[in-house]
């Protein structure tokens, strides 16, 4: 398995308080996304992140702020939770080159009260 | 971006028989194609993946699929259902030199004793 860890695991929380969950990763890999996973709707992209301190929004990224200041971590931060971001939250990762498979974490339970 | 149809969000198959998950997604130029699997409280595996080449790819857990460029299809088949297939299944794809992945809506499998 890929070395991808995801913290916490479990969080619940109030609305209107920010919250930070962190991937770390230990392949050394360039490429780091977060996804959200609804039922529904499958997996939608949030953010992405192309190298250090390289970032990029997906389709789904009002709300979201991340960061990169190292290769092997990538936080996502909620500024100010709100009940619509209740979900399941993975982390990914990927070489690049030459095709973009991507290696997924154990996912984070959020739950905004 | 790739849009990408999984038809029917629920499939419910006898142990033994044939499990066959449709994926269509919408380039007219071939992407790479991913199927992964998801059991319940993980994260998203790997099955397989379709980047150039021979155009019937085996994956894990006697998993197949098929890109067929004329239907702009990549369907997801196993011969012999087994109880350990029970999971949601999604189809994935990426256009060639983009690093993102966009994802169907998922497809549960249930099989049945």
């Amino acid at each position: 398995d890929a070395g991808i860890t995801q913290s916490p695991r479990h969080k619940v929380t109030e609305t209107g308080t920010p919250v930070t969950l962190r991937c770390h990763q230990t392949e050394n890999h360039r490429y780091m996304y977060w996804y959200r996973q609804d039922p529904g709707h499958g997996l939608r992209l949030i953010h992405y992140s192309y190298g250090v301190k390289d970032t990029d929004k997906g389709e789904v990224s009002d709300g979201y702020s991340v960061s990169r200041s190292k290769t092997e971590d990538f936080l996502l931060t909620l500024e100010s939770a709100t009940s619509s971001q209740t979900s399941v939250y993975f982390c990914a990762i990927s070489g690049g080159s030459p095709h973009p498979t991507q290696y997924f974490g154990p996912g984070t339970r959020l739950l905004v009260l | 971006a790739q849009s990408v149809t999984q038809l029917g969000s629920h499939v419910s198959v006898s142990e033994g028989a044939l499990v066959l998950l449709r994926c269509n997604y919408s380039s007219s130029v071939p992407p790479y194609l991913f199927w992964y699997v998801q059991y319940p409280n993980q994260g998203l595996q790997l099955l397989l993946k379709y980047t150039t080449g021979a155009t019937l790819v085996k994956g894990i857990n006697g998993f197949e699929a098929e890109f067929k460029k004329s239907e702009t299809s990549f369907h997801l088949t196993k011969p012999s259902a087994h109880m350990s297939d029970a999971a949601e299944y999604f189809c994935a794809v990426s256009d060639r030199g983009d690093y993102k992945l966009s994802f169907g809506a998922g497809t549960t499998v249930t099989v049945r004793a």
